[in-house]
């Protein structure tokens, strides 16, 4: 069965500082993708970075990267130079065959 | 259109009512999907199309939840004598490819009295 653990309920990081989020997975294949979403109050889902499990480099997108640990079955977001726009409910998310497995989310709460 | 549109935002019904919520897929994407958020915030998958054709419906409770996308038409999720429990934001996406991104909608919010 494929899983997806977020082991932190919720994070809180200062406006402008580093803030990493984790995410552990489970599968059995050997190709898939991960992804993680934000999801703001208006409860959008909005994809945030994605990761080829074949692609050994970490993906990045401006402040958002990811750490890909294949090995280990660990992709964590890391949230560089955080804004207050960044609070809300982050998903990580497993794809195999057709479908999205998602963790339980993570809320982020960015302070001022 | 240039994004997932998903009608209505919000519906009420009683128990025992039927539910019908709607989906515009990106033209262009082939694949949809429907996921079901609840109140703790777990996605559970319910079915995908290929076109109009069913490619996986593992995830679907069969005896009161129905669902079509027919040429030409909005998909559609139909829940026969909801329950308490269905209530719940079902978030319909859609996406080019079998795998890859997914595109989702704003989630439609069934409330069940």
């Amino acid at each position: 069965a494929q899983t997806v653990t977020q082991s932190q309920p919720e994070m809180s990081v200062q406006e402008a500082e580093t803030v990493t989020l984790s995410c552990t997975y489970d599968t059995s294949e050997s190709d898939y993708y991960l992804f993680w979403y934000k999801q703001p109050p208006s409860r959008q889902m909005i994809l945030v970075i994605r990761q080829e499990a074949y692609k050994q480099q970490n993906a990045t997108e401006n402040r958002f990267s990811v750490n890909f640990q294949k090995a280990a079955k660990s992709f964590s977001l890391k949230i560089s130079d955080s804004q207050l726009g960044d609070a809300a409910m982050y998903f990580c998310a497993l794809e195999y065959g057709n479908k999205l497995v998602f963790g339980a989310g993570t809320i982020l709460r960015v302070k001022s | 259109g240039e994004e997932v549109a998903q009608t209505p935002k919000h519906l009420v019904r009683g128990e025992g009512q039927k539910a019908k919520l709607y989906c515009a897929p990106i033209k262009g994407h082939s694949y949809v999907f429907w996921y079901q958020q609840v109140l703790k915030n777990e996605f559970k998958f319910l079915i995908s199309f290929q076109n109009e054709n069913v490619f996986d419906e593992t995830g679907m409770p069969k005896e009161r939840f129905s669902a079509k996308c027919l040429p030409n038409s909005p998909c559609s999720l139909e829940i026969q004598a909801t329950k308490l429990e269905d209530s719940a934001v079902y978030f319909c996406a859609s996406s080019q490819g079998r795998t890859g991104e997914l595109f989702f909608g704003e989630g439609s919010r069934l409330t069940v009295l």
